[in-house]
């Protein structure tokens, strides 16, 4: 069975304080990893998109990576603005859809 | 502007009730898909559709029904038979690929 588990649960950052979430997957035909950010109270949005290991992509103060089991969202410098749910979701071509993590609750203090 | 729409975005329930939720796309996507969030939790796939008049069932679809009459729409409802159906739901289409474009979200809440 596939299974996505993200850690840790929820993160306490200080304005500035860089640190790194994690997803680690056991998926069989893995097409894609997918990171999103949601706020409360909202959809989530697309962040990335890795398709194979040693893949890296950045976006502001994000960065995601991926080996073959598991990435890793890492955030330098993080800003209050930055605090948000972060989820992770596999792709399998198989069926075409995507299965999430239980995400990551990151709170930036200023 | 292009998007996914969903209404209501809070509904309330009397136990017994069927009630739907709406899910409108204008971006041309294939595939939609209705996910359930409870608090603090990932995604749970209930119901997706790769093509018009036609759909699968999810990991958590029982309790729940959807049609795809038309590619512009994809309505989900929640049936009685839905024991805890107090939720998040999200709704999402797709140009393939895992890709995927979220609405606001619905909040159903059971008096």
């Amino acid at each position: 069975e596939d299974q996505v588990t993200q850690s840790p649960e929820a993160l306490r950052l200080q304005e500035g304080e860089s640190s790194s979430l994690n997803c680690s997957y056991t998926v069989s035909g893995l097409r894609g990893l997918f990171w999103y950010r949601q706020d409360p109270g909202k959809g989530p949005e697309f962040l990335f998109t890795l398709y194979s290991a040693g893949e890296e992509k950045e976006k502001e103060r994000l960065k995601a990576t991926l080996t073959k089991k598991e990435s890793f969202l890492h955030i330098t410098a993080p800003k209050p603005e930055d605090s948000a749910t972060y989820l992770c979701a596999v792709f399998k071509a198989a069926g075409n859809k995507l299965t999430f993590g239980g995400g990551t609750r990151v709170l930036v203090k200023p | 502007d292009g998007g996914i729409t969903q209404s209501p975005k809070y509904l309330f329930r009397k136990e017994g009730q069927n009630v739907t939720l709406s899910c409108e796309q204008n971006l041309n996507h294939d595939a939609m898909y209705w996910y359930r969030q409870d608090p603090g939790q990932g995604l749970r796939l209930i119901y997706y559709s790769q093509i018009v008049n036609d759909f699968q069932k999810g990991d958590i679809a029982e309790g729940y029904s959807v049609s795809r009459e038309k590619k512009e729409s994809f309505p989900l409802t929640v049936t009685s038979a839905q024991k805890n159906p107090t939720a998040f739901y999200l709704c999402a289409s797709s140009p393939g690929y895992g890709e995927l474009f979220f609405g606001e979200g619905s909040r159903l809440t059971v008096l």
